[in-house]
């Protein structure tokens, strides 16, 4: 069965200092991807990041980047130079090929930002 | 006007109502979920559909029903509501295909049942 685990339920970070949000999944499939996704306050839902099982690059999209460990089966997410609205829920997520689709999430992680 | 529409956005209702919410979108996407939220279990899908023939069970589907009425609407029932199915409840859509579809989220439906 597919899984993913974010052990952190809460994380502190100093504004302009960088912080990693850890992930590790469980999947014997050969082809998935990993999501993170930001829940600010207001619920919405904000797509973060992607990478694909086959990606030899970490991925990087502006001051997020995922530190991608396929032997650990980790797949952290750094955000560099926090801002104070980063201060919110991420969730780690994955989809499996062979699975029809289904996009499985972790239980999240809650950052806040200190000035 | 966002792309996946949730309606209603808040609702309380009694236990033993039956309740709708609905969901419907524009993005042309083939496949649409259901998920609910609660503190510290993250997002566990409901249910999901690949078209409008196509429904299948999530992890946690008891206590709930969908309808597929049509590719762009996608609507879930809770046929005799119960407080702990109190949550937040989101629609997602995306494109059919492999692993790296992203998925796009409705604004959700904070639903709960007294």
């Amino acid at each position: 069965a597919q899984k993913i685990t974010q052990t952190q339920p809460g994380m502190f970070v100093q504004e302009k200092e960088a912080v990693t949000l850890d992930c590790t999944y469980d999947t014997s499939d050969q082809s998935y991807g990993l999501f993170w996704y930001k829940q600010p306050s207001s619920g919405e839902m904000i797509f973060l990041i992607y990478q694909g099982s086959y990606d030899e690059q970490n991925a990087t999209e502006g001051r997020y980047s995922l530190n991608f460990q396929k032997a650990r089966k980790s797949a952290n997410l750094v955000i560099s130079a926090s801002q104070l609205g980063d201060s919110a829920m991420y969730f780690c997520a994955m989809r499996v090929r062979n699975q029809g689709g289904k996009l499985i999430f972790g239980q999240g992680t809650e950052l806040s930002v200190k000035p | 006007d966002a792309d996946v529409t949730q309606t209603p956005r808040n609702r309380i209702t009694k236990t033993g109502k039956r309740i709708m919410l609905e969901c419907s979108q524009t993005k042309g996407h083939d496949r649409m979920y259901w998920y609910r939220q609660d503190p510290g279990l993250g997002l566990r899908l409901i249910y999901y559909s690949f078209d409008v023939k196509d429904i299948n069970k999530g992890e946690i589907s008891d206590g709930y029903s969908v309808s597929r009425q049509a590719q762009a609407k996608f609507s879930l029932s809770l046929e005799s509501a119960i407080p702990n199915q109190t949550a937040l409840y989101f629609c997602a859509t995306s494109l059919s295909g492999g692993e790296n579809t992203e998925a796009f989220f409705g604004q959700g439906t904070r639903l709960t049942v007294v």
